[in-house]
């Protein structure tokens, strides 16, 4: 079956440098992907999306990278603040399915 | 986007009882499902809600443990059923939006349940 996962499951960062949280997926037929953050005691919040016709894909403060070759995919926090402290996890969607497949997740702490 | 709500937000429950969680979305959507994250753990879906018919369960979920309903679009249950220490997680609401093969997931904060 399909999976996914993550290659660190915790990163630490000084505030103001840059983040870089990694997945790998399993599934060759997964053509869409996300990226949640899940603050304590809160639901996962969207944060970006990419298709795969796509290989990047930018928002504020954050660029999603896809690499269909090696089937990885990863999440780029510019400028990390103490509010992107969190745990982050990415889900794929298989083509024609329904489902979102989770990875196990990356705490990501900012150091002052 | 869709605006997401659950209740309880959290409860304390006994062995043996049973919890019902409901999940009312601010706008009709096309795909509900309920995910478990047990502590510390990543989603697991449990389920995916169907509108005026039965559940479809994941693996290892069955529908006399969690039994759902869907009797609109906007709005889903969840029950867990003779519940012991091990149903102790946090159970979340999602719903995509109209259309279907595209959009974002989202979710509701979460009912946390601890069971003693």
């Amino acid at each position: 079956g399909e999976s996914v996962g993550l290659h660190l499951p915790t990163l630490s960062v000084q505030e103001g440098d840059n983040s870089i949280i990694n997945c790998a997926y399993s599934n060759s037929a997964s053509d869409y992907f996300i990226w949640y953050k899940q603050e304590s005691g809160k639901g996962p919040q969207f944060i970006i999306d990419i298709r795969s016709n796509m290989d990047k894909r930018q928002g504020q403060r954050v660029t999603v990278l896809l690499n269909k070759t090696v089937k990885h995919l990863s999440l780029q926090i510019a400028a990390t603040q103490p509010g992107d402290s969190a745990v982050y996890f990415c889900a794929e969607k298989e083509n024609y399915g329904q489902n979102f497949v989770f990875g196990p997740g990356t705490r990501l702490s900012v150091l002052p | 986007s869709a605006v997401i709500s659950q209740k309880p937000s959290r409860d304390i429950c006994q062995r043996g009882t049973s919890l019902t969680i409901q999940c009312q979305v601010d706008s009709q959507v096309t795909m509900m499902f309920w995910y478990r994250q047990q502590p510390g753990q990543s989603l697991t879906l449990i389920a995916t809600a169907n509108q005026g018919s039965e559940a479809t369960y994941e693996s290892g979920f069955v529908i006399d443990k969690f039994p759902i309903s869907r009797p609109n679009l906007t709005f889903s249950t969840l029950t867990v059923s003779n519940m012991s220490p091990e149903d102790s997680s946090i159970y979340l609401c999602s719903a995509r939006g109209l259309a279907a093969n595209t959009g974002e997931l989202f979710f509701g904060e979460g009912s946390r349940l601890t069971v003693l």
